[in-house]
């Protein structure tokens, strides 16, 4: 049980054009989901935590008009990243937690973005 | 502020025993998480300890102490396929993850 999708796994786009990435929970709902960047040799960033139904809560530094999170229903979440450009290119990874009772989070297999 | 802090890298020997140590300063405290991560890959969850001791599950266990601020995971009989990051992490009072970041472990024959 708890498994967390992730699609695409690989995305390879030109600067200046948008990017949707998905993140579903499989066999739970996932009340609370997170977006985290991971730069190559750093750990684990987080962007945003999105509650289902609400508006996402932003971390500190992050753009939330560049990156656009909707969490429409109990088992996915999307982020989009709007007019990539190269300094975005990172691995960006979902997790999902099924309540506050429930506080271990479990992670999507990410999804890689270069941009060109 | 709040701060995780564990070793950048270790190495060690197929069959052996390896500790990794995670001391951590967090505003509250909601349970403490082990992670490992291969490379390219996303971390996958190894243990949460929110009560004081040890907990044991299969080759791996962690340990916490709450009023020492510190945990260790333990890794026995050491296997290639250990090669990895482990990565500590803390829940908060507000719930959040905070993050160390990662321990390389290196696993040589």
């Amino acid at each position: 049980g708890a498994v967390v999708s992730q699609h695409p796994s690989w995305v390879i786009c030109k600067s200046g054009t948008s990017v949707k990435i998905e993140c579903r929970s499989l066999d739970f709902q996932a009340t609370t989901m997170f977006w985290y960047r991971q730069f190559p040799k750093q750990s684990l960033m987080l962007m945003a935590t999105s509650n289902e139904g609400s508006k996402a809560t932003y971390e500190q530094g992050v753009e939330k008009d560049k990156f656009l999170i909707n969490h429409a229903s109990l088992t996915l979440s999307t982020l989009t990243v709007t007019s990539a450009h190269p300094e975005d290119s990172s691995f960006y990874i979902c997790s999902a937690r099924l309540s506050r009772g429930q506080e271990t989070q479990y992670f999507g297999p990410g999804t890689r973005l270069l941009v060109l | 502020g709040q701060n995780i802090d564990q070793p950048t890298e270790m190495t060690a020997t197929e069959g052996a025993i390896v500790q990794i140590n995670c001391t951590y300063q967090t505003s509250g405290f909601n349970g403490l998480f082990w992670y490992q991560q291969h490379a390219g890959e996303a971390p996958t969850f190894l243990s949460y300890n929110v009560l004081d001791g040890l907990e044991e599950k299969g080759r791996f266990s962690s340990f916490l102490s709450r009023s020492k601020g510190y945990s260790y995971l333990l890794l026995k009989e050491l296997q290639m396929k250990d090669s990895a990051s482990y990565l500590c992490a803390v829940m908060d009072s507000n719930y959040q993850l905070i993050w160390g970041a990662g321990t390389k472990l290196i696993i040589k024959p």
